[in-house]
């Protein structure tokens, strides 16, 4: 089934101890990105990635990491994670600039 | 920079009958993409309905249309025969046809369907 795993689907964590949200997609898409969802401000993209060893930032990347060393995967790292990174965030990808884009489930991130 | 607005936080309609959410974007580019994503309380993004800007024939998926008016940079969506199932936050969003893959998406309508 051709999908977009994130993991994991729920986390609470502390202030300042690093954490990795993990992407996987099985679609063989070149595209993939992070967004995090917030209460009245919609979807705001973090990162993208257009290629291996190729990523940018969208309009929220502060306080946040990515790498792309395989196709497939796209984790976001939190290094020092705050309370203002309490969110809900999605991992999407598609094959190509021009497709749609397909969306894993869901990180519910909480940091106390 | 490129901004979406949607300016209806909620809306209401009753089972079968039609309602329109609005959404408006302002960009510098010719060359983008729309969309309207439909999120369920499940929390999955599903895409109901996408528009290139270079078409200018309105996009249609069954009961979903769109009115895409490119001069006034405006987007929406029409559900027809409207259903229970059809009940979610709908967020518009644009996607810039340019070297990037940057998305830039609205604040989103919370839509609820009356039996």
């Amino acid at each position: 089934e051709a999908q977009v795993t994130q993991n994991p689907r729920y986390l609470i964590t502390v202030t300042g101890k690093k954490l990795t949200v993990t992407c996987s997609q099985n679609m063989n898409h070149e595209y993939m990105s992070w967004y995090r969802q917030d209460p009245g401000l919609g979807l705001r993209q973090i990162y993208y990635s257009m290629n291996v060893e190729v990523t940018d930032k969208g309009d929220v990347p502060e306080g946040y990491k990515v790498s792309r060393k395989e196709k497939r995967n796209f984790p976001l790292i939190l290094e020092s994670p705050s309370p203002n990174q309490t969110s809900l965030y999605f991992c999407a990808s598609s094959f190509s600039r021009y497709n749609v884009a397909f969306f894993g489930q869901g990180t519910r991130l909480t940091v106390v | 920079a490129q901004t979406v607005t949607q300016s209806q936080p909620e809306m209401s309609v009753q089972e079968a009958e039609t309602v329109t959410l609005s959404c408006t974007y302002d960009t510098s580019e010719s060359d983008y993409y729309l969309f309207w994503y439909k999120q369920p309380p499940s929390r999955q993004m599903i895409l109901v309905i996408r528009q290139e800007a270079y078409k200018q024939q309105n996009a249609t998926e069954n009961r979903f249309s769109v009115n895409f008016q490119k001069a006034a940079k405006s987007f929406s969506l029409k559900i027809s025969d409207s259903q229970l199932g059809d009940a979610a936050m709908y967020f518009c969003a644009y996607r810039s046809g340019s070297g990037t893959y940057k998305y830039i998406f609205g604040t989103g309508t919370r839509l609820k369907v009356l039996a």
